[in-house]
């Protein structure tokens, strides 16, 4: 139980394109869910939360424009990288926690890695 | 920021041999602590969690230990198998946080055969 998944799991992309990834819950309600930045060899760093049907609450130092949330749903969460450039490139990885578990416990997706030329 | 860590603390141990992976955790106002391993190019997965009004707690294989004293957790492995090399991050939680938690920087596991 609690499973999380992301679609795509790569994505290569040109510079200035715009980039979305799927974070969903298959098998529980998410009521929250986050976002992380993952560089190589580092820890997690926090983008942004997201609670169902609101505003995304976004981490200092991160661009809420150009890091668009979207939490439609309580099993759909989307992040979309506007014009990207190759310093976006990362992995990303979204995390929910919801009706399933201890409410603070967070259930992650398998990551999306993301290669900006 | 404090989930930024340049060096990866590594530990090797050989197959079979019980293991123990450390964490000084930050705020001493948190109450919820999660243990996740994560494997290469993968997200990191659930393993254990203990509540701050615990000193120990067991499952399969693993045992965590919170010591609130000194602000420390750790977590044991025993018989390690090579399924077990990854890296190993316990976070944090603190109640008035909006759920936030906060992660170490990890620890990379290394199991020889």
């Amino acid at each position: 139980g609690a499973v999380v998944s992301q679609h795509p799991s790569w994505v290569i992309c040109k510079s200035g394109t715009s980039v979305k990834i799927e974070c969903r819950s298959l098998d529980f309600q998410a009521t929250t869910m986050f976002w992380y930045r993952q560089f190589p060899k580092q820890s997690l760093m926090l983008m942004a939360t997201s609670n169902e049907g609101s505003k995304a609450t976004y981490e200092q130092g991160v661009e809420k424009d150009k890091f668009l949330i979207n939490h439609a749903s309580l099993t759909l969460s989307t992040l979309t990288v506007t014009s990207a450039h190759p310093e976006d490139s990362s992995f990303y990885i979204c995390s929910a926690r919801g009706d399933r578990g201890p409410l603070e416990t967070q259930y992650f997706g398998p990551g999306t890695r993301l290669l900006v030329l | 920021g404090e989930n930024v860590g340049l060096h990866l603390p590594t530990l090797s141990v050989q197959e079979g041999d019980n293991s123990i992976i450390n964490c000084a955790y930050s705020n001493s106002a948190s109450d919820y602590f999660i243990w996740y391993k994560q494997e290469s190019g993968k997200g990191p997965q659930f393993i254990i969690d203990i509540r701050s009004n615990m000193d120990k707690r067991q499952g399969q294989r693993v045992t965590v230990l919170l010591n609130k004293t000194v602000k420390h957790l750790s977590l044991q492995i025993a018989a390690t198998q090579p399924g077990d090399s990854a890296v190993y991050f316990c976070a944090e939680n603190t109640h008035n946080q909006g759920g936030k938690l906060i992660f170490g920087q990890g620890t990379e596991l290394s199991v020889k055969p």
